[in-house]
């Protein structure tokens, strides 16, 4: 099914490890996002990409790196997790000047 | 800075009634969209509406519409007959159609209750 789809669903990480999580759209969408979601806060943005190679900053960028090397993939890295990084991640992709965002299932991670 | 402030964190509704979610939002744009989304607790988002800024009709989908108030910067959501299934989290979000990024901005949510 044409969509957007992250992996994993769910993690467990102890503090300090790293890991990625990646995000895969079959759309061809030109923009990918990546949100967290925390109680109380809405979602807010950590990093987004215009493009295949480019990438910027949102709303909460610390402690995440992104790449995206591919038109399709839309990878969210963690060097060194910390607690406050326990939440849900989604990602999203649109095309420039359409309404709608596609968004992906979530992955719940928890650092302890 | 664009914000977007939804002032209920909670709702509850009988079953069959109508409920109204608020949300407020600020912006220096005069063109934008304006969105509803819902998050089951399978976490989901689901798009339930939407709105563009220079349209004066207000947006309606089935039981779900809009009150969308410009000057006001207000864009508030109205279910009627409500059912079971509208049990959520509900995100209004605001999203500028420029070249640059199109990021979408979310409220804080109001998690929708019905009662049966």
């Amino acid at each position: 099914n044409a969509g957007v789809t992250q992996t994993p669903k769910f993690r467990v990480l102890k503090t300090g490890q790293s890991m990625t999580l990646l995000c895969a759209q079959d759309m061809n969408h030109e923009y990918m996002y990546w949100y967290r979601q925390d109680p109380g806060m809405g979602l807010r943005l950590i990093h987004y990409s215009v493009g295949e190679g480019t990438t910027a900053k949102g709303e909460v960028p610390d402690g995440y790196n992104v790449s995206r090397l591919k038109k399709q993939n839309f990878l969210l890295g963690l060097e060194s997790a910390a607690p406050s990084q326990t939440s849900v991640y989604f990602c999203a992709s649109t095309t420039p000047r359409v309404y709608g965002y596609t968004f992906g299932s979530g992955t719940r991670l928890t650092v302890v | 800075a664009q914000t977007v402030t939804q002032s209920q964190p909670e709702m509850s509704v009988q079953e069959a009634e109508t409920v109204t979610l608020s949300c407020t939002y600020d912006t220096s744009e005069s063109d934008y969209y304006l969105f509803w989304y819902k998050q089951p607790p399978s976490r989901q988002m689901i798009l339930v509406i939407r709105q563009e800024a220079y349209k004066q009709q207000n947006a309606t989908e089935n039981r779900f519409s809009v009150n969308f108030q410009k000057a006001a910067k207000s864009f508030s959501l109205k279910i009627s007959d409500s059912q079971l299934g509208d049990a959520a989290m509900y995100f209004c979000a605001y999203r500028v159609p420029n070249f640059g990024n199109e990021k979408l901005t979310f409220g804080t949510g109001t998690r929708l209750t019905i009662i049966p």
